[in-house]
C-alpha cells in the first residue's frame, strides 16, 4: 500500500512563479527523494534529502524536510514551461535493504 | 550513453500469453528493481535484486516472476498474462542497496493485456 500522498495531486501556475508540492508519509524514513516524470517517459532522480536534513538546495529546487511531522515540500522557483512534468516523493523506509516507496505524484502544469 | 534499456517500448498482449519485458543496465550497478505505474497510484514495486544472483518480492509481485543471472540484465517474466496486468513498467537500478543512493530509471515498457 502506499505509505503516504503527495498535495496537491495537480497544479497550474504561471511561468515566472513559484510551485510548491507536499508530501506525507507514515513511518521512519531514511531518507526522502523527489523525481520528475515527463510525459511518457521514466522517472529522473532530482534530489535526496537524508532523516537528519532539514533544507537542501539544488538549483531551482529547494526541499525541506520534517520528521516530527513527516512531511516534505518541494519548492521549484521561477518556474518554466519545461517544468511541465509529474513530481513524485519516494521514502526510503529506516531499517536494512528497504527499497523506495513512491506516492501518487503531483502533476504540475506551467502556462507560458 | 549510460543508462538503462527496457525492451519493448509497448505491446499488446492477448491474455493468457506470456511474456518477458526486457531490462539491461551499462552502469554496474548492483542494484535493481521492477515497478509498474497505474494512474492514481503511483508506482508500486514488483520484485527486487539487490546483486547478481539474488531476487525478492516487492509489494505486488503475484502473476509475475524476475531473475538476476548477471549485473546487466534484470528480465520480468508474466506467465499467463491477465488484463489487471495492463500497466506502464519501469525498470530502476542503483549502485547498491543502501540507502543514500537515488534510482535511475529506464524509459518504461506500456503493456496491455486484452
Amino acid at each position: 500500500s502506499q505509505q503516504g500522498e503527495e498535495d496537491p495531486q495537480a497544479l497550474s501556475i504561471q511561468e515566472g512563479e513559484n510551485a510548491t508540492m507536499n508530501c506525507s508519509y507514515k513511518t521512519s524514513i531514511n531518507n526522502l527523494q523527489w523525481y520528475r516524470q515527463n510525459s511518457g517517459r521514466g522517472l529522473v532522480h532530482l534530489i535526496l534529502i537524508r532523516s537528519n536534513e532539514r533544507e537542501k538546495h539544488s538549483g531551482r529546487l529547494r526541499v525541506t524536510l520534517d520528521t516530527s511531522k513527516k512531511s516534505s515540500s518541494l519548492l521549484i522557483t521561477a518556474s518554466r514551461a519545461a517544468d511541465t512534468a509529474s513530481y513524485f516523493c519516494a521514502r526510503r523506509p529506516s531499517g536494512s535493504a528497504r527499497q523506495l516507496t513512491f506516492g501518487s505524484g503531483t502533476q504540475l502544469t506551467v502556462l507560458p | 550513453i549510460a543508462g538503462i534499456t527496457q525492451a519493448p517500448t509497448s505491446q499488446i498482449l492477448a491474455a493468457g500469453r506470456r511474456m518477458t519485458l526486457r531490462c539491461t543496465q551499462d552502469m554496474r550497478h548492483n542494484a535493481m528493481y521492477w515497478y509498474r505505474q497505474d494512474l492514481g497510484l503511483g508506482l508500486r514495486l514488483i520484485h527486487y535484486s539487490n546483486t547478481a544472483g539474488t531476487t525478492g518480492k516487492g509489494e505486488v509481485p503475484d502473476g509475475y516472476s524476475v531473475s538476476r543471472a548477471n549485473t546487466d540484465d534484470f528480465p520480468l517474466t508474466l506467465a499467463s498474462a491477465v488484463p489487471s496486468q495492463t500497466s506502464v513498467y519501469f525498470c530502476a537500478s542503483s549502485p547498491d542497496r543502501r540507502w543514500f543512493y537515488g534510482y535511475t530509471f529506464g524509459s518504461g515498457t506500456r503493456l496491455t493485456v486484452v
